[in-house]
């Protein structure tokens, strides 16, 4: 059975702050896609990044870096000089070949203040 | 840039009433899932379809619910007779491919159902 684990809930910060958001999953398939969604106030799912599981090559995307490592099963989240509009609930998502679904940990709200 | 559309944004229902929820997806994605919201919860995995037909559903998917793309651009979600506890965000979702080629799900901005 595949799980995403979101230890943290809640996270506060001010601005400017660098901040971590951990991710752990569970899968006995050997093949599987990581993702990360971002929903604002607003709602909607915003999709961040995709990483799957033969490529453990860290990224970067401006604020954002992603740090996928297999031997510990985490695919954690880091902005980098926080800002308020990073306000917003994350999501983990794990996607395995042997079923069509996208799997979400519980999420954890960020808030930064200013 | 392409996205999917869904109808309405905000859904107010009474009890026991039936509510079809409507999705466009983007239009060469060839998989299409409905996912649920429950206010301040994690977003769960209701149904996937392909080819005019379930690929999978979740024990949240029960005899309440069914979906349906009627034409070559809409995919609906229907519950027959809703409940308080249907009341929920739910997210369209569309995507190229599945299996081995996988490219991301990409979202609709959600219905929010609010049953009375």
């Amino acid at each position: 059975a595949q799980k995403v684990t979101q230890a943290q809930t809640e996270i506060s910060v001010v601005e400017k702050e660098d901040v971590t958001l951990d991710c752990v999953y569970e899968t006995r398939d050997t093949t599987y896609y990581l993702f990360w969604y971002k929903q604002p106030p607003s709602g909607e799912l915003v999709f961040l990044i995709r990483r799957n599981s033969f490529d453990e090559q860290n990224e970067i995307s401006g604020r954002y870096s992603w740090n996928f490592q297999k031997s510990t099963s985490s695919f954690n989240f880091t902005i980098t000089a926080s800002q308020v509009v990073d306000s917003a609930v994350y999501f983990c998502a794990l996607y395995t070949g042997a079923n069509s679904k996208l799997t979400f940990g519980k999420g954890i709200t960020l808030s930064v203040r200013p | 840039e392409p996205e999917v559309t869904q109808t309405p944004s905000h859904q107010v229902t009474q009890m026991g009433q039936e509510v079809i929820l409507r999705c466009v997806p983007i239009s060469n994605h060839l998989y299409f899932y409905w996912y649920r919201q429950i206010l301040g919860q994690k977003v769960e995995f209701l149904v996937s379809f392909y080819n005019n037909e379930i690929s999978e559903k979740s024990e949240i998917f029960d005899d309440q619910f069914s979906v349906e793309r009627p034409d070559g651009s809409n995919f609906t979600l229907k519950i027959r007779s809703t409940k308080l506890e249907d009341s929920a965000m739910y997210f369209c979702a569309s995507s190229e491919a599945n299996g081995g080629l996988v490219n991301e799900q990409f979202f609709g901005p959600g219905t929010r159902l609010t049953v009375l």
